[in-house]
């Protein structure tokens, strides 16, 4: 199975802050990678797929950028709103889909 | 607007075996797939298969072939997914999530989860 790892596993930051998560795969998935947001007790909410194409309805401040092995996910300005664990999953369709282990965006 | 909806809360005995319903709204069955997901307490998600509801056709994760059935029943739109052999490693949140699918010949393609039904929690313990 392919292996995703994200780094960090916890990241602290004031609203207004430009956030960066990277994530990692164990080999090269070209571009289908998503990213996912969740709260606790909630669903993941498909935030960004493709490497790089925003779902309908998520902001715009939410972007993602890579291909092959190395992606990342970025918010431009961080919202009280946005305070969250965040999931990369890859979607090829030679294996099992797998996701990160998640990193969590607290206040700072 | 499409949506998912999860059976109640399961209690169940190690050994024993657990099944999850999903009841889907909106055109999902005819247009796209069905997947499960679970995760355990502090864990990330974990993908354990897939139906396509439209041809009947499922996969399943590796680590879970031979313990986990998923199935679809077209004519009340509802997914289900069984698990056997229960341990207190599989007490989880389980969620079923609607995913596109596209056929390309005698292949299919499979398009992130987007909806996503609240989730099941399921707790195996004697």
């Amino acid at each position: 199975d392919i292996q995703m790892t994200q780094s960090p596993s916890t990241l602290s930051a004031s609203v207004g802050d430009r956030v960066t998560i990277s994530c990692r795969a164990s080999q090269s998935i070209s571009g289908w990678l998503a990213w996912y947001q969740q709260k606790p007790g909630k669903a993941p909410k498909l935030l960004i797929y493709k490497a790089s194409s925003l779902e309908s309805g998520v902001p715009s401040r939410f972007s993602g950028s890579g291909s092959g092995t190395e992606f990342t996910l970025t918010i431009s300005s961080l919202q009280p709103d946005d305070f969250a664990t965040y999931y990369c999953q890859q979607y090829s369709n030679f294996s099992p889909w797998t996701f990160g282990q998640g990193t969590k965006v607290e206040v700072k | 607007q499409d949506q998912l909806v999860q059976s109640g809360a399961e209690v169940k005995k190690p050994g024993s075996s657990v099944k999850v319903s999903c009841k889907a709204s909106g055109d999902t069955f005819n247009r796209y797939s069905i997947s499960w997901v679970r995760q355990a307490p502090g864990q990330g998600p974990e993908w354990m298969g897939r139906i396509i509801p439209s041809v009947d056709i499922p996969n399943y994760a590796q680590r879970f072939q031979g313990r986990v059935t998923i199935t679809a029943d077209k004519s009340t739109t509802t997914a289900y997914m069984e698990l056997t052999s229960l341990t207190s490693e599989d007490t989880a949140v389980y969620y079923c999530a609607r995913n596109g699918v596209a056929s390309i010949g005698d292949n299919y393609f499979f398009y992130p989860m987007d909806v996503w039904g609240q989730g099941t929690t399921v707790t195996v313990s004697s």
